[in-house]
């Protein structure tokens, strides 16, 4: 009963290359959640997602990134042109949606994407 | 001050005290959580506990949650070495159905000493 995975555990690029995070959330969870955390910090909200909907995108800074959750495959944070502040552990969550109730519950992270900006 | 703020920031207790932990909040909750992180590691939930609830147990876990002052506290009984962890609240603050923006504090990182 896998978790929520995500890849690569860690990533390096170079500044003005392009970042690309994958999230394949737990096995029935039709909601993925992405969040930043910066060293000796807790974690920050970036944008919800629904399957081929994003549902609240307010954490996610306007220039650059994006994410997208496709009906077939997992959750992309993509961040284009990299800069040195981008570097982070990068967390995805996931949850069941199918009622108001499941939303009350515990969302289930992953081991996270760390993101070295050289 | 950040919501879900906790204290201490950092915590060191032997093996087998009690260790406590504190959260405050700014706004109005409908629920409130617990998680763990190891280090290098996602978060593991603990517990959750509502709004209505005023404490919960789990284990040797055991949250209370005060609304008329905005606190929670985490409070861990005879500790063990595997319990060294950063342990963050997070509340549903900014919400609109319920749970899906969290918004976490900055974290305890307690430290068991065996």
């Amino acid at each position: 009963n896998a978790g929520v995975m995500q890849n690569p555990r860690h990533l390096v690029r170079r500044r003005g290359q392009e970042a690309r995070l994958r999230c394949s959330p737990m096995k029935g969870h039709s909601h993925v959640y992405w969040y930043r955390q910066l060293p000796e910090e807790g974690l920050k909200f970036m944008v919800y997602l629904q399957k081929e909907n994003i549902i609240d995108e307010s954490g996610m800074p306007k220039e650059r990134f994006s994410a997208e959750f496709p009906k077939e495959g997992p959750s992309i944070l993509r961040i284009q042109q990299v800069v040195r502040g981008d570097s982070a552990a990068y967390f995805c969550a996931s949850s069941p949606g199918m009622d108001a109730r499941a939303l009350r519950g515990p969302q289930h992270f992953g081991d996270g994407t760390r993101l070295s900006i050289l | 001050s950040q919501q879900g703020e906790e204290d201490p920031q950092a915590l060191s207790i032997q093996e087998g005290e009690n260790a406590t932990m504190n959260c405050s909040y700014k706004t109005s909750i409908n629920n409130l959580q617990w998680y763990r992180q190891n280090s290098g590691r996602g978060l593991v939930h603990l517990i959750l506990i509502r709004s209505n609830e005023r404490e919960k147990h789990s284990g040797r876990l055991r949250v209370t949650l005060d609304t008329s002052k905005k606190s929670s506290s985490l409070l861990i009984t005879a500790s063990r070495a595997a319990d060294t962890a950063s342990y963050f609240c997070a509340t549903d603050e900014g919400s609109n159905f319920g749970n899906e923006k969290l918004t976490f504090g900055t974290g305890t990182r307690l430290t068991i000493i065996p």
